[in-house]
């Protein structure tokens, strides 16, 4: 039982270009987010997602893209990365849908920096 | 949407002192309040969490309080200790139980460090 992993621990980009995070849970959860952690202004919500072919915008949503195909995987996907996506990304996941019944459960970050 | 403010973004106390950091909500639905503890390049975990039909709760050293009417809610550390230090979040979940899915909105974070 690996918990959420997350891949690339680390990753440099040139302004412009595209990349995807990924996130895998092997704990069957239904509910999957993503999050970026920037000083001074805790963890925001990026997308998230309730179930295989289910997502939805969180607050801040622009530039990135998701899909969830399958239970176990919610990808983080930039578009043409700028400056301002350097950024720590947490994908989190949790059991059930009624927030608070369970823990959510963090990855262990992927640090992002564009150039 | 839900906002949710913390203070103070650093505090330093001495082993031993008690640490306390705060947090308001603006969303009156809000009922679920964790609180998470990071360390220096690790992910945030869950070290306590309070409902909206409790006024306290304590796990050992920490405690949370939390008051409906003004609401906030704190989290309290006594006789702190030096692995103590981190940075500590508090989030809330408006609607948590309904359909809102748990769109927990996060704090900015206090860094706490303990003096040896």
């Amino acid at each position: 039982n690996a918990g959420v992993t997350q891949t690339p621990k680390f990753q440099v980009l040139k302004t412009g270009q595209s990349m995807t995070l990924q996130c895998a849970q092997d704990m069957n959860h239904e509910y999957m987010s993503w999050y970026r952690q920037d000083p001074g202004m805790g963890l925001r919500l990026i997308h998230y997602s309730v179930g295989a072919g289910i997502t939805d915008q969180g607050e801040v949503p622009n530039g990135y893209n998701v899909s969830r195909s399958t239970t176990e995987d919610f990808p983080l996907r930039l578009l043409s990365a700028a400056p301002s996506q350097t950024s720590v990304y947490f994908c989190a996941s949790r059991s059930g849908l009624i927030a608070g019944a369970n823990v959510l459960t963090f990855g262990a970050g992927s640090r992002l920096t564009v150039l | 949407g839900e906002n949710v403010e913390q203070h103070p973004s650093t505090l330093s106390v001495q082993e031993g002192d008690s640490a306390v950091i705060k947090c308001t909500y603006s969303d009156s639905a809000s009922n679920y309040f964790p609180w998470y503890k990071q360390e220096l390049g690790k992910r945030p975990q869950l070290i306590i969490d309070i409902r909206s039909n409790v006024g306290e709760k304590k796990d050992q050293r920490i405690a949370v309080t939390l008051n409906k009417t003004a609401k906030h809610f704190s989290l309290h550390i006594t006789e702190t200790q030096p692995e103590d230090s981190a940075v500590y979040f508090c989030a809330a979940i408006p609607n948590a139980g309904g359909t809102s899915y748990g769109k927990l909105t996060f704090g900015q974070g206090t860094i706490l460090t303990v003096h040896p």
